[in-house]
């Protein structure tokens, strides 16, 4: 069965900390992966997404994934957090053919980013 | 701008009723998604529909069932609710092709006493 793992539950960091949030998959066939985010009383919205080419893919407000196949892994990053990056973070891998896809997420990274 | 709606944003239901959650999506997509929320379980998918009609088990589909009877429109019913239903429900749509990612709705909290 497809799973989708993230290592860190809960990541308190400070101001201008790097981050780095991991996320690996099991499924071995061809996925595309994304990252949302949960700003708290809002609704989870896309932050990037990876479906072919280059596997550093940019995102809005400063996010960064790198997707690496042999490690089935695609973690995010960012050199600088803020304050307003508190958030819930969710890792998604999707597979299936055209659009028929199932997308599993991860259980969620809880970020809080002190001032 | 894709816009989720869903009928409501807190329920309260007592164990043994029928519970109708209501999807509205104004984007036209051919995918729509129905998850629940639960702390340290994460998004767990229910079932997800691709088309009209057309509907398929996610994860934890049991004392669950959908309707899709139009496109813009997805509905979770729960037959008999029960208290470990209690929790946020979260609807999506995404268009059919593939790697488009999913539009949520802002969750309704069903609380089931």
């Amino acid at each position: 069965a497809q799973s989708v793992s993230q290592h860190n539950h809960h990541v308190i960091l400070s101001e201008a900390a790097s981050l780095e949030l991991g996320c690996n998959y099991s499924y071995g066939g061809t996925v595309n992966l994304f990252w949302y985010v949960q700003y708290p009383g809002q609704h989870l919205q896309l932050l990037l997404k990876y479906f072919s080419g280059d596997p550093l893919v940019k995102g809005i407000k400063g996010f960064e994934a790198e997707f690496i196949k042999s490690k089935f892994s695609f973690n995010l990053r960012k050199p600088s957090v803020q304050w307003s990056d508190t958030a819930e973070y969710f890792c998604a891998v999707a597979r299936g053919s055209g659009g028929y896809q199932k997308v599993t997420f991860g259980i969620g990274t809880k970020l809080q980013v002190i001032p | 701008d894709v816009k989720v709606t869903q009928s409501s944003r807190y329920l309260v239901k007592r164990t043994g009723e029928k519970v109708f959650l209501e999807c509205v999506q104004d984007m036209d997509h051919e995918n729509m998604f129905w998850y629940r929320q639960d702390p340290g379980l994460g998004l767990r998918l229910i079932y997800f529909s691709y088309d009209v009609k057309m509907k398929e088990k996610g994860d934890i589909p049991e004392g669950y069932s959908v309707s899709r009877e139009k496109k813009e429109r997805f509905s979770l019913i729960l037959e008999s609710a029960s208290t470990n239903q209690t929790s946020m429900y979260l609807c999506a749509s995404s268009p059919r092709q593939g790697g488009r990612e999913q539009y949520f709705g802002p969750g309704t909290r069903l609380t089931v006493t």
